[in-house]
Formats: C-alpha cells, sequence, structure tokens
C-alpha cells in the first residue's frame, strides 16, 4: 500500500537549513507528484512546493527563494531544503502524494514530523 | 493567489444535527478539495472533486458548490466527526482554508 514517513531533524537553529526526507512506497516516484505542506502548532496549512513524477517542480511564491525540492528516484525518496530558517518556520511538515486521477488532490499523507527553530 | 475563506471559524453540533461548512474563494476554482484533521494526526483526504467522497467517508457526508462558492454538508452530525476541516483549491498554486473547527455540543 502506499505509505510516506518524514524524518529530519527536530531541532534548528535559526538562520541555518532545514533538510527533511520522505521516503516513500507501494509507488513509484517517476509515476506520482509529491508534495510539502505545513502546519504551524494550532494553525492551519501551508502549501509549500510540489515535484512532480517528471522531476519538474514549482514553489509556493512566499518561499521559493529560501526552498528547494529534489528526489532519489532509486531511493524512493524526495527532499525538502529550507535555508534561512526563522521561528516562525517551527512547524509540523509533512509530504504527500498526489492522486492519479486527480493530481491537484493530496490523496495520501505522511505522518509529519516537526521542526522546531529554537536556538 | 486565490484565496480561501471558511465558515464558521468554530460550530458546536449536537449529534443527528445538520452541519453545514462554507469555502468561498477569491476567484473562481473548478474544483474544491477537503480533508479532515484531527487533533496529533495528519490531514485525511476527505472530498475530491468538489462532490466525491474518499475512500472510507461516510456517505452522510457531501460536498457541493461551484465557481467562488462550496461546501461540505454533514447531514447528521456523529460524535467520531468532531474534527477541524480544511478546504483546499488547485486553480494556479495550491491554497488551504483556514480551517473550520467542528466541535461536539
Amino acid at each position: 500500500q502506499v505509505q510516506l514517513k518524514e524524518s529530519g531533524p527536530g531541532l534548528v537553529q535559526p538562520s541555518q537549513t532545514l533538510s527533511l526526507t520522505c521516503t516513500v512506497s507501494g509507488f513509484s516516484l517517476s509515476s506520482y507528484g509529491v508534495i510539502w505542506v505545513r502546519q504551524p502548532p494550532g494553525k492551519g496549512l501551508e502549501w509549500m512546493g510540489v515535484i512532480w513524477g517528471n522531476g519538474n517542480t514549482n514553489y509556493n511564491s512566499a518561499l521559493k527563494s529560501r526552498l528547494s525540492i529534489s528526489r532519489d528516484t532509486s531511493k524512493s525518496q524526495v527532499y525538502l531544503k529550507m535555508n534561512s530558517l526563522q521561528t516562525e518556520d517551527t512547524a509540523t511538515y509533512y509530504c504527500a502524494r498526489v492522486s492519479r486521477v486527480y493530481p491537484h488532490w493530496f490523496a495520501y499523507w505522511g505522518q509529519g514530523t516537526l521542526v522546531t527553530v529554537s536556538s | 493567489e486565490i484565496v480561501l475563506t471558511q465558515s464558521p471559524t468554530t460550530i458546536a453540533a449536537s449529534p443527528g444535527e445538520k452541519v453545514t461548512i462554507t469555502c468561498r474563494a477569491s476567484s473562481s476554482v473548478s474544483y474544491m478539495y477537503w480533508y479532515q484533521q484531527k487533533p496529533g494526526a495528519s490531514p485525511k483526504p476527505w472530498i475530491y472533486d468538489t462532490s466525491k467522497l474518499a475512500s472510507g467517508v461516510p456517505n452522510r457526508f457531501s460536498g457541493s458548490g461551484s465557481g467562488t462558492s462550496y461546501s461540505l454538508t454533514i447531514n447528521t452530525m456523529e460524535t467520531e466527526d468532531a474534527a477541524t476541516y480544511y478546504c483546499q483549491q488547485w486553480s494556479s498554486t495550491p491554497t488551504f482554508g483556514a480551517g473550520t473547527k467542528l466541535e461536539l455540543k
């Protein structure tokens, strides 16, 4: 079955770079888009970006200058890197896979990983 | 960027009551998607393509709408439906509504 799991450091210092990994199973990254969404504590959801099956990427314009999404299809992993972190970047970060038939719908989600930005 | 405005922000309903959550878009969108999230859990896909229920979603839920106005309706509230519901669109870039917290009265 389709599974996604986020991993990464729980704590990042201000101004540093965040690196997260989304490890997937049950599907090929060459066939489906994978997105990143974040959620600050007690707040709503923010779409960050997507890497499509063909490797193309799209980013939230508000984050574009700091954000990079890449993948390694042989490892079934998608990577998020975001630099210049500030306290407002503290959030649970989710990866999710788009639907086969409805590629604008996020049909499968990981469990999320909490990232705290603090010195 | 298309802004999605959900109303109400919070609503309390008794078991058996009908509940409607509205999502208004700042510009016309073709489809709306909905997610249910409970505390400490990931969002669950709930409604896609405006009105289609995701696998496992009870048929007391329904979705409707077009253009700039969409809604999620629960025909008869049950205790397990207490959660936060988010709408989402992807016409140019994806955006989410701020969420509607549905509480049990």
